[in-house]
């Protein structure tokens, strides 16, 4: 496969299930991201993970965990989530190199939340 | 702190005219531009980008953008819309030191027969 894939592409939870999103990138890069896509919300930054160490977190509750064990795979856990988290969850990667980076998208998990 | 803001929500053009997305940025230092398009259901692709040099930048699918650093603006152009592009539109920026891009609300664009 190439470029970047997550799976699984659509997900739907009870607020007292525990589930697990998958992001995988081909590009060898060694930069990953989560964002968040609300209805009529811009998108927002959730996790960025540079060189496998999370540089950073933008106030994201408790109820996501990510975790990013090599360059080429990202996580995300859930668990307890609440129905206002039903969302397009998009993973990105890029290349660390002096600041001119570019995100790739991989094609998102949608999320319901009942 | 950085802003993007796409004026537009939603624009509709006919099959075969011209196209401008409006893009105004805020952004301390140096900014690196970006548009993506979103087809529903799916993630965003990468149009174009712009980190210096030629302020009018190629994309793919025969889009460009003219950075004008005076008017903080990075409009999105296509000479003649097809069908095919019929999708949501993202304007983001970036800079050096911070990993996150920020992205517009989008524009959402109809095409006419």
């Amino acid at each position: 496969e190439t470029g970047v894939t997550q799976t699984p592409r659509h997900l739907v939870m009870g607020m007292t299930n525990k589930k697990s999103l998958k992001c995988e990138q081909h590009l060898g890069h060694n930069a990953m991201y989560w964002y968040k896509q609300s209805a009529k919300k811009p998108l927002e930054l959730m996790f960025v993970y540079s060189l496998e160490e999370r540089v950073e977190n933008n106030s994201v509750p408790s109820r996501f965990s990510p975790e990013c064990p090599n360059s080429s795979h990202l996580f995300l856990h859930l668990h307890t989530l609440q129905p206002e988290d039903s969302a397009l969850y998009l993973c990105a990667s890029s290349q660390v190199s002096g600041g001119q980076e570019t995100q790739y998208f991989g094609p998102g998990t949608r999320l319901l939340v009942l | 702190a950085q802003s993007v803001t796409q004026p537009d929500i939603h624009i509709t053009v006919s099959e075969g005219a011209s196209l401008e997305l409006r893009c105004n940025y805020s952004y301390g230092a140096t900014p690196y531009l970006f548009w993506y398009v979103q087809s529903p259901g799916q993630g965003l692709q990468l149009l174009l980008k712009y980190f210096s040099g030629d302020t009018l930048v190629q994309g793919i699918k025969g889009f460009e953008a003219e950075f004008k650093r005076s008017q903080s603006s990075f409009n999105l152009r296509k000479p003649s819309v097809h069908w095919s592009d019929a999708a949501e539109y993202f304007c983001a920026v970036g800079g050096t030191g911070r990993r996150a891009l920020t992205f517009g609300s989008g524009t959402r664009l109809q095409v006419q027969p």
